[in-house]
């Protein structure tokens, strides 16, 4: 099992800015995940974090907008850029361990853009 | 490509009555299965999940969910539902054939009545 912290748990951001979420693993992890959950929705997978190597983004997601660091096995940052109210979500990371193929989710980041 | 299908966005029962939650899937590849729950205002936390092996699993809270690998799906059961099951639902397919991926279900909202 993994217990993940996230960072901040919610925040109130203005269009055209930025905001990075922190999420923190209380193991050494291979695969870190980062979701998206819009409102009343389901989550998205936006892209996969491997520690050293490149984020690998999904369609519809783009470096540019969304740049990833995984500097250690047991950290990685999201960083949303240039906000829009449409970036309003919930920002979710997740991590795959032991080889089980089942997930363990942070709480949460809560953005509102406005 | 994968895909999952939950049928019921939307499921309102009496407690201690028994609930079923459909999910079906379809897949290029194998997959594993899973569902996931969503309590309010609390991050995903893993319910149970089929990787091979008999068919129906247990999970935790009286859950159970048998895999039909001819109808391609993996419904969910809890035969006495109560009020603190009210939440979030989620089925979800894992592939690790070309990457490892989890695509999520719409959810379906379990609203326990007293």
């Amino acid at each position: 099992s993994a217990v993940i912290s996230q960072k901040p748990s919610r925040d109130i951001c203005q269009r055209g800015t930025s905001l990075t979420i922190q999420c923190q693993v209380d193991s050494q992890v291979t695969m870190m995940f980062w979701y998206r959950q819009q409102p009343g929705q389901s989550l998205t997978l936006i892209a996969t974090a491997n520690q050293g190597s490149e984020a690998t983004y999904e369609s519809g997601f783009v470096i540019d907008k969304f740049p990833i660091s995984r500097p250690n096995l047991t950290f990685s940052t999201l960083t949303v850029s240039n906000l829009s109210p449409e970036d309003s979500s919930i920002y979710l990371c997740s991590v795959e361990t032991g080889g089980n193929y089942e997930q363990y989710f942070g709480p949460g980041t809560r953005l509102t853009v406005t | 490509a994968q895909s999952v299908t939950q049928l019921d966005s939307q499921v309102p029962v009496f407690e201690e009555a028994p609930v079923e939650l459909r999910c079906n899937y379809s897949s290029s590849v194998s997959v594993y299965l899973f569902w996931y729950v969503q309590y309010p205002n609390q991050g995903l936390q893993l319910l149970l999940k089929y990787l091979s092996g008999s068919t129906l699993v247990k999970g935790i809270n009286g859950f159970e969910a048998e895999f039909n690998k001819s109808q391609t799906s993996f419904h969910l059961r809890k035969p006495s539902v109560h009020i603190s099951d009210t939440a979030e639902y989620f089925c979800a397919v894992t592939r690790n054939t070309g990457g490892f991926k989890t695509i999520f279900g719409a959810g379906t909202r379990l609203f326990v009545k007293a």
